[in-house]
């Protein structure tokens, strides 16, 4: 089963403008977490954010979660062809051992 | 440097075959991960450990194995009863307390001839 569903699915943006994707979730979490993948290769965690928070940061990275509405939007600033990935949230949901993803919103950045 | 090692980068399987996937991580991480990544699905996970010599089944753990022997290692083996194995396979560790992001290791790409 799929906790977090991703919207947009796709986002084509020029580099240097902002990049937001927001995640829906269904269940009570613990927290929520952000990974970016790059082609063919392995996720890489970019950010958690507890229940009990609200946003967070780190460098070009914003995280916000609204636990009422059961979202959570991540925003990347002055995007560089760099971040062309695709982005992943997961939740750690309350009474569950495991991390559940979405499907992702694939990122790409034109230079 | 601390990380996950998966082996074989690339992995073809014959009909009928049984192969096993690696997964080597030297994080001293109790629990391990594996998840199967299909085009436009996102990740499914298929067996879990949390500790040494004990594993739980995921979402879609029909046609798969897994054995903790160590804490360093959880192999996963894609048995031949496993219909639709060609995938992208990735494995995963993270530390105690639930509040650590997951280490990923850089897949197997596991394809059907």
């Amino acid at each position: 089963s799929q906790q977090g569903e991703e919207d947009p699915q796709a986002l084509s943006i020029q580099e240097g403008e902002n990049a937001t994707m927001n995640c829906s979730y269904k269940t009570s979490i613990n927290n929520l977490q952000w990974y970016r993948q790059n082609s063919g290769r392995g996720l890489v965690h970019l950010i958690l954010i507890r229940s009990n928070e609200r946003e967070k940061h780190s460098g070009r990275l914003r995280v916000t979660l609204d636990t009422s509405k059961k979202s959570s939007s991540l925003l990347i600033t002055a995007s560089r062809a760099a971040d062309t990935a695709s982005y992943f949230c997961a939740t750690d949901g309350v009474g569950s051992e495991k991390l559940v993803f979405g499907k992702g919103t694939k990122l790409t950045v034109n230079p | 440097d601390g990380g996950i090692t998966q082996s074989p980068k690339y992995l073809f399987r014959k009909e009928g075959q049984n192969v096993t996937l690696s997964c080597e991580q030297n994080l001293n991480h109790d629990a391990m991960y594996w998840y199967r990544q299909d085009p436009g699905q996102g990740l499914r996970l298929i067996y879990y450990s949390q500790i040494v010599n004990d594993f739980q089944k995921g979402d879609i753990a029909e046609g798969y194995s897994v054995s903790r022997e160590k804490k360093e290692s959880f192999p996963l083996t894609v048995t031949s009863a496993q219909k639709n194995p060609t995938a992208f396979y990735l494995c995963a560790s993270t530390g105690p307390g639930g509040n650590y992001g997951y280490t990923f290791g850089s897949g197997t790409r596991l394809t059907v001839v």
